[in-house]
């Protein structure tokens, strides 16, 4: 089966530093594509950032990066400079089939984000 | 403004009186979805569509139906909800194919208690 797995139910940083959550999956794909997603207490999922697993140099958005790290089946999200606003769950996401038949996406259960200022 | 639409937004209600949760999307997607999010197990898949008419199951499909006769809606209904599908549902919309590029763009949830 192919899964995703977050190991860290919840996490805190201080604000202005570094925090990285981890994500790992499972799967016998070549090619697919990975995502992170936050939710903010309003509840809206947003996307934070996306990789594709192809593409070796890891994604960047602004203060958001990925370690993409094919062989290992890991995909960590690193969030620079820390802000109130990053509070958050944040779900990690892999669409196992490159955008193929069923376009699902299957989601990790998440890391609660507490951000202290 | 692009969006998913989903209604309502909090629904409280007994245990056997059916109910449908509205999703509708003015992007012209053909792929819809719907899924459940509950603590411990993030978001899991109940229904999916890849078109009008064509509708498959998910990972949690039981006690669930849906349809798909236009391509903006995918409704969401509860035959005779039980008390273990008190949950936050979100539908979701993508291109086909595309989600794995684009990802899913998602209705603002709907948080359902069954008593």
């Amino acid at each position: 089966a192919q899964t995703v797995t977050q190991s860290q139910p919840e996490m805190s940083v201080q604000e202005a530093e570094t925090v990285t959550l981890s994500c790992t999956y499972d799967t016998s794909e070549s090619d697919y594509y990975l995502f992170w997603y936050k939710q903010p207490p309003s509840r809206q999922m947003i996307l934070v950032i996306r990789q594709e697993a192809y593409k070796q140099q890891n994604a960047t958005e602004n203060r958001f990066s990925v370690n993409f790290q094919k062989a290992a089946k890991s995909f960590s999200l690193k969030i620079s400079d820390s802000q109130l606003g990053d509070a958050a769950m944040y779900f990690c996401a892999f669409n196992p089939e490159g955008g193929g038949a069923t376009n699902k996406l299957i989601f990790g259960t998440g890391t609660l984000l507490a951000v202290q200022p | 403004e692009a969006q998913v639409t989903q209604n309502p937004r909090y629904l409280i209600t007994v245990t056997g009186k059916k109910l449908t949760v509205t999703c509708s999307q003015n992007m012209n997607h053909e792929y819809m979805s719907w899924y459940r999010q509950d603590p411990g197990l993030g978001l899991r898949q109940i229904y999916y569509s890849m078109n009008v008419e064509v509708t498959d199951k998910g990972d949690v499909p039981e006690g669930y139906k849906v349809s798909r006769k236009e391509k903006r809606n995918f409704p969401l209904i509860l035959e005779s909800p039980s008390p273990n599908q008190t949950s936050l549902y979100f539908c979701a919309s993508s291109t086909s194919p595309g989600a794995g590029r684009y990802g899913y763009t998602f209705g603002s949830g709907t948080r359902l208690t069954v008593v």
